[in-house]
């Protein structure tokens, strides 16, 4: 069965300083892989996703940025952080198989808090 | 994708079948009716969906209308586990982003 991981599942961090979020899928290949961001009461919000190895595609113009350096690993980063950057993080898959729904699957979130 | 429509909060017993409305009047014939749930802190889990048949797997089932504009969400027996925030969405087999809306919030209780 296919299993989802993503850490630091909580992180303080100062405005200005950098982030570096990880995720990796375990069980499947070449998934489609997503980072959403789920602010305080509010729905979420697609911020990148990746259909393969160096393959990203950009949502949201933001100082976020992602990074697929192997198939299962998605990196979600940031170079200074801003207060609007708290969120909670949610990294997601799916495997796309033609003729049958591409269902997308989450990981247990990162809790972001930028002070 | 369409627009779908829930109550805000609904309460049930434990024990009892827990039915979960949800409304998508302007849903297109290429689009999926999903089922979430989140529960406080966690990432969203799957729960089910479906196109135009009724749907059925071990956590719940899906009852869609003939005409599709509305769907049904049944926990037959609920537990103080699944309380948590429902979401109903309308994917496009296409899309990517899942744009979920304020959903429903569960609560059961014994």
């Amino acid at each position: 069965s296919q299993t989802i991981h993503q850490w630091p599942a909580t992180l303080v961090q100062p405005v200005g300083s950098p982030l570096s979020l990880e995720c990796t899928v375990e069980g499947t290949s070449n998934p489609n892989l997503y980072w959403y961001r789920q602010a305080a009461g509010r729905g979420l919000q697609l911020l990148f996703y990746s259909v393969g190895i160096g393959q990203i595609s950009s949502e949201v113009p933001q100082n976020l940025s992602a990074s697929r350096p192997q198939d299962r690993q998605f990196i979600l980063s940031s170079k200074k952080l801003l207060l609007s950057d708290s969120g909670f993080y949610l990294c997601a898959w799916s495997k796309f198989r033609r003729g049958s729904q591409d269902t997308q699957y989450f990981g247990p979130g990162t809790r972001l808090t930028v002070l | 994708d369409a627009k779908t429509t829930q109550p805000t909060s609904m309460d049930c017993a434990e024990g009892r079948a827990a039915n979960l409305p949800c409304n998508h009047s302007t849903i297109s014939g290429n689009e999926y009716v999903y089922w979430y749930r989140q529960i406080h802190s966690q990432g969203p889990q799957y729960i089910i969906h479906g196109l135009k048949n009724n749907e059925t797997n071990e956590m719940a089932s899906l009852i869609i209308t003939e005409d599709r504009k509305s769907s049904t969400l049944i926990l037959p027996h609920a537990t103080l586990r699944d309380t948590a925030v429902y979401y109903c969405i309308a994917v496009n087999q296409a899309g990517t982003a899942l744009i979920f809306g304020k959903g429903t919030t569960l609560s059961v209780s014994s």
